[in-house]
């Protein structure tokens, strides 16, 4: 198995850009997160959802984030504008289950806003 | 919410030498304690994780352990080598409908 992949690998974009994270989680994983991951506030985990459906998105920072999975292989994470205060590695994880299982990490998308 | 605090932040060995990395959570309904590890530049891996109705688990140089009274659950790598040198990360969670909080991480670096 290929593993979590997402794209894309690395994404500079300048203030208030549109930007779009994808991921595609493992194959038979019904349980896919999105990360964040920052120097200053460590691994914030932004929303969670288990076959396709959102099951908590309270750590969402705010209206400019969005997340949908349209079917159980694809995941798109939206920021919209994009601020400098965006800048991060987003991780993706997925696994067979709920979240009191192993996760399992894709390699992470560095964003950096200018 | 879960609230998960992790000591300490940095950790420095000489090479051979054990590391011990512990966390404490707020909730005392947690049941599931993993730990992954994170190397530069890299995703996190799971490396160990622990359930509430066990005590400690081991796995080779590394083992776990849990305190549920005190709400603190610790990790130990003996026999410390190089490649152990990374971020490592404990989280908990009380129960499969909720989510997984992380500590903010421990960097080790073993020396050589």
């Amino acid at each position: 198995d290929a593993g979590v992949i997402q794209s894309p690998r690395h994404e500079v974009t300048e203030m208030g850009q549109e930007v779009t994270l994808r991921c595609k989680p493992i194959s038979g994983h019904n349980s896919l997160f999105w990360y964040r991951q920052t120097m200053m506030r460590g691994l914030e985990l932004l929303i969670y959802f288990n076959n396709n459906v959102p099951i908590d998105d309270s750590g969402m920072p705010e209206d400019r984030f969005s997340a949908k999975m349209p079917n159980a292989s694809f995941s798109t994470l939206k920021i919209q504008p994009s601020e400098p205060r965006d800048s991060a590695v987003y991780f993706c994880a997925s696994t067979f289950g709920l979240a009191d299982y192993e996760q399992y990490f894709g390699p992470g998308t560095r964003l950096t806003v200018t | 919410g879960e609230n998960v605090e992790q000591h300490p932040s940095t950790l420095s060995v000489q090479e051979g030498d054990s590391a011990v990395i512990k966390c404490t959570y707020s909730d005392s309904a947690s049941n599931y304690f993993p730990w992954y590890k994170q190397e530069l530049g890299k995703r996190p891996q799971l490396i160990i994780d622990i359930r509430s109705n066990v005590g400690e688990k081991k796995d080779q140089r590394i083992a776990v352990t849990l305190n549920k009274t005190a709400k603190h659950f610790s990790l130990h790598i003996t026999e410390t080598q190089p490649e152990d040198s990374a971020v490592y990360f404990c989280a908990a969670i009380r129960g499969a409908g909720n989510k997984l909080t992380f500590g903010g991480g421990t960097r080790v670096l073993v020396k050589p």
